[in-house]
């Protein structure tokens, strides 16, 4: 069983697209993340969801929407994909105030 | 803001080599963690650190919190070929901030 697991693993599409990657995990944690690691490999965090509420929200740009409909799943939907946007995106979760993340295996998009 | 800096960017190893690189920081962490990921993979967490002067060891790994709580160290001792990989420290400022990450280290180890 895999702990933290999305979908899907690569994705490519369009400049002006509308797409969405899902995120699972089943640890029972209760917080979970969105992170972007661009071309040079930098990890930088986009979003922070607790039991749903929305706690850490980074200066993402607004075409870029995480919905959280539980505990255990955190979507994040981007409209009107650009060129700049093409990255890995990992989904991780932790229980609250635990720093020991676990990762999913990332999803790379890439936008031509 | 919040910065790490590590160092070195890469290394370029023979197995059974031992390995130390440390991460840096302007300001004080009350937690260093060191995370290493897998090509095609997700970072996995490898050592966490709580106190100023702890040293904890994972198998070949030992990691410790720098006294003035602005640097952390990881060594690997005899390296091995699946230690390839990207080697990253992080840390949240206090215990309810962000984890931001380190730029990473690169490890490459020849066989």
């Amino acid at each position: 069983d895999t702990a933290v697991s999305q979908t899907p693993k690569y994705l490519v599409t369009q400049m002006g697209n509308d797409k969405s990657i899902k995120c699972e995990q089943n640890l029972g944690h209760d917080t979970m993340y969105w992170y972007k690691q661009d071309s040079k490999k930098f990890l930088k965090i986009m979003f922070s969801y607790n039991n749903k509420e929305l706690i850490i929200n980074e200066t993402v740009p607004n075409r870029f929407s995480p919905k959280s409909p539980d505990k255990a799943h955190l979507n994040l939907h981007i409209n009107s994909l650009e060129l700049g946007d093409s990255a890995v995106y990992f989904c991780a979760s932790s229980q609250a105030r635990s720093y020991g993340y676990t990762f999913g295996s990332g999803t790379r998009l890439t936008v031509v | 803001g919040q910065q790490l800096n590590q160092s070195p960017q890469s290394m370029f190893i023979q197995e059974g080599e031992d390995v130390s690189m440390n991460c840096t920081s302007s300001s004080i962490f009350n937690t260093w963690l060191w995370y290493k990921q897998d090509p095609g993979e997700g970072p996995v967490l490898l050592i966490a650190l709580y106190k100023a002067g702890e040293l904890t060891s994972n198998g070949r790994l030992t990691a410790q919190f720098g006294i003035t709580r602005k640097d952390s160290f990881l060594n690997i001792s005899a390296s091995i070929p699946s230690d390839v990989g990207i080697y990253f420290c992080a840390g949240p400022k206090t215990s309810y901030d962000k984890v931001i990450f380190g730029p990473g280290t690169s490890l490459s180890v020849i066989p």
